[in-house]
């Protein structure tokens, strides 16, 4: 089974400056996505960003990129020029390609980041 | 909106009551999934199905049951609701051709005092 982990619960970054949240996970496949989700005080579940495990460029988002490091199985999220709007629980999650029975998400413990003004 | 909605979106009940959670899409989608979110364990998958009448368990199913007689429905069901079960409730859809994962109904707050 994979698993997700993400080791920092809470995360502080002032307006503008640049944050990194980390995330590893453990699996014995080798054709999978990851993804990072943002769940803002609304609850509502946004996806950030995705990765696709055989491709070896980063994915960015805007002001979002990830560092993809599949041989250290690391996906880590990087904010740059930070927004209050980005104030959220950012999850991490993992999704092997299923066949009849579908793809499922398994998430991380999920990192609490705070925007400071 | 992407066509997901969860009812009702808060509910509180009492320790030993069925209670059912309601998911539906209109997205035609053949995958959805239950899951439920508390601190420290992120999303953790309940139930989940493939199709109609098609369901399997997820990591924490123990205490729930689910139902889908139609595409566009995903019943959740606590057979008899434990103080352990208060969580937030998250269902969600997918298509196997859709691979930016799940899209995420705005979920429901379950308190079961």
């Amino acid at each position: 089974a994979q698993t997700v982990t993400q080791s920092q619960p809470e995360m502080s970054v002032q307006e503008a400056e640049t944050v990194t949240l980390s995330c590893t996970y453990d699996t014995s496949e080798n054709n999978y996505y990851l993804f990072w989700y943002k769940q803002p005080p609304s609850r509502q579940m946004i996806l950030v960003i995705r990765q696709e495990a055989y491709k070896q460029q980063n994915a960015t988002e805007n002001r979002f990129s990830v560092n993809f490091q599949k041989a250290a199985k690391s996906f880590s999220l990087k904010i740059s020029d930070s927004q209050l709007g980005d104030t959220a629980m950012y999850f991490c999650a993992f999704m092997k390609p299923g066949g009849t029975s579908g793809s499922r998400l398994t998430f991380g413990e999920g990192t609490q980041l705070t925007v400071n003004p | 909106d992407a066509g997901i909605t969860q009812s009702p979106r808060h509910k509180v009940t009492e320790t030993g009551t069925p209670v059912t959670l309601r998911c539906h899409q209109t997205e035609n989608h053949r995958y959805m999934y239950w899951y439920r979110q508390d601190p420290g364990h992120g999303l953790r998958l309940i139930h989940y199905s493939y199709g109609v009448k098609d369901t399997d368990k997820g990591e924490v199913s123990d205490g729930y049951s689910v139902s889908r007689s139609k595409t566009e429905d995903f019943l959740l069901t606590l057979e008899s609701a434990t103080s352990s079960q208060t969580s937030v409730y998250f269902c969600a859809i997918s298509s196997i051709r859709d691979r930016r994962g799940y899209t995420f109904g705005s979920g429901t707050r379950l308190t079961v005092v």
